[in-house]
């Protein structure tokens, strides 16, 4: 089946540096990934809708300049927080969308992110 | 888009089976509806899809009235690692780049009694 690799799967930083986090469709092609962030106890909230190729669309309220994304190629889409801060701390996935399947969205592992 | 909404939770002893249902009262004509499940900092998981009456597969069976307003997704005789957050989602995942967003509602904790 399909597999969305997400990479690194934590990582702790400290405030002020950006970090960087991999989304990698294995075995399909994605033109159009999606990057998640979950809080403690809350439901998944979509940041941004990444398409190969073109620049990312942002949902109301997701700093573009803080939180960027790379979608190069139809089987990788990076995201990174830049100056990071301790509120930024929380845990990032990404889906990724079978650009030649009629098949249900798939989600990658999730990368917790703590800022210190 | 349209808004799901589950029971926040249900408690459920092993063997048993479960049906947790979503209402989707707005749902498109070529909308989709597909049930993932989450575990603790774990990305959620597809259990099943469908766009109408009765889908099954290994793990679960999904029920879809005629009007589609509504799902049910029908876990048979649960276990203990069945315990975990399960989200109904509402969507054309092929309506064309960047407008297929799918929207997570609170989802519906699940939990297994020994």
């Amino acid at each position: 089946g399909a597999v969305v690799s997400q990479h690194p799967s934590w990582v702790i930083c400290k405030s002020g540096t950006s970090v960087k986090i991999e989304c990698r469709s294995l075995d399909f092609q994605a033109t159009t990934m999606f990057w998640y962030r979950q809080f403690p106890k809350q439901s998944l909230m979509l940041m941004a809708t990444s398409n190969e190729g073109s620049k990312a669309t942002y949902e109301q309220g997701v700093e573009k300049d803080k939180f960027l994304i790379n979608h190069a190629s139809l089987t990788l889409s990076t995201l990174t927080v830049t100056s990071a801060h301790p509120e930024d701390s929380s845990f990032y996935i990404c889906s990724a969308l079978d650009s030649l399947n009629n098949s249900p969205l798939h989600f990658g592992n999730g990368t917790r992110l703590t800022v210190t | 888009l349209a808004k799901t909404t589950q029971p926040i939770s249900m408690d459920s002893y092993e063997g048993q089976e479960v049906n947790i249902t979503c209402s989707h009262n707005n749902i498109a004509t070529n909308d989709y509806i597909t049930w993932y499940q989450q575990f603790p900092s774990q990305g959620p998981r597809f259990i099943i899809q469908g766009y109408k009456t009765k889908v099954t597969n290994e793990v679960a069976s999904l029920f879809i009235p005629a009007d589609r307003k509504s799902s049910t997704l029908s876990l048979p005789r649960v276990s203990l690692s069945d315990t975990a957050v399960y989200y109904c989602l509402v969507g054309d995942p092929h309506s064309g780049a960047g407008s297929y967003q799918l929207t997570f509602g609170k989802g519906t904790k699940l939990s297994v009694i020994p």
